[in-house]
């Protein structure tokens, strides 16, 4: 029961950009805390794609960027490319009861 | 480089117990938290505890509190999850991930995973 809702599917074609928003809570992302994205290639572990809203760790290409607003957050993928076709998944942490660290339903991203 | 390396894939019964490691290797074992998180068949991923590998504290997620036990062992760099009374929505990938940040965590890296199958 994921507390931060993610659209199931987004797609593109090459070239183009695709953004995902990731909803949440005043429990939550509306509430301060950081919201972190990571993609998750098929039948792989999850890879830490932006930290702390808008960070990319190293190695990561500047084609990713991740942005906070309110109750919501956003991860866009310019120039998109045929590898970039995986899961996307965004955490936050959430001060509620019902649990400490929370993921996004995820989207799946599919390069036409 | 930083390092989880999980144990082997497991299948059990209904009602039987399941325990999994993760090795760290590459940094300081006892200065980050360790974060477990599960992921069903075709299923998105669900945060499950927090284990301090310093003083061995732990924090669990409440719909798995009285299940699920978290260990370490410093000696090894290695952290346990033991999840009991397995039922079959227990089946699932089990990810350890090393927690990141000085307050509220983020995941980096993350272990292989490990495949615990629940059936009679």
């Amino acid at each position: 029961q994921s507390v931060l809702t993610q659209p199931p599917s987004v797609s593109g074609a090459p070239g183009q950009r695709v953004t995902i928003s990731c909803t949440g809570s005043s429990s939550n992302i509306g509430a301060g805390y950081d919201v972190h994205w990571y993609q998750q290639l098929p039948g792989t572990a999850p890879k830490l794609l932006i930290y702390g809203n808008s960070n990319r760790p190293s190695g990561v290409p500047d084609r990713f960027s991740g942005s906070k607003s309110g109750t919501s957050a956003s991860l866009a993928i310019s120039g998109l490319q045929a590898e970039d076709e995986a899961d996307y998944y965004c955490q936050s942490y959430d001060s509620s009861l019902s649990g400490r660290y929370v993921f996004g339903t995820g989207t799946k991203v599919t390069v036409l | 480089q930083v390092q989880l390396v999980q144990s082997g894939a497991e299948v059990k019964k209904p009602g039987a117990s399941v325990k999994v490691s993760c090795k760290a290797s590459g940094y300081t074992f006892t200065s980050y938290y360790m974060h477990w998180v599960r992921q069903a068949p075709g299923q998105g991923l669900e945060w499950m505890g927090i284990i301090n590998p310093s003083g061995g504290s732990t924090s669990y997620a409440q719909k798995l509190q009285g299940r699920v036990t978290m260990t370490r062992d410093t000696s090894t760099s290695t952290v346990y999850m033991e999840l009991s009374s397995l039922r079959s929505e227990d089946t699932a990938v089990y990810y350890c991930a090393r927690g990141v940040g000085a307050t509220h965590n983020w995941f980096d890296p993350w272990g292989q995973g490990t495949l615990v199958t629940v059936s009679s």
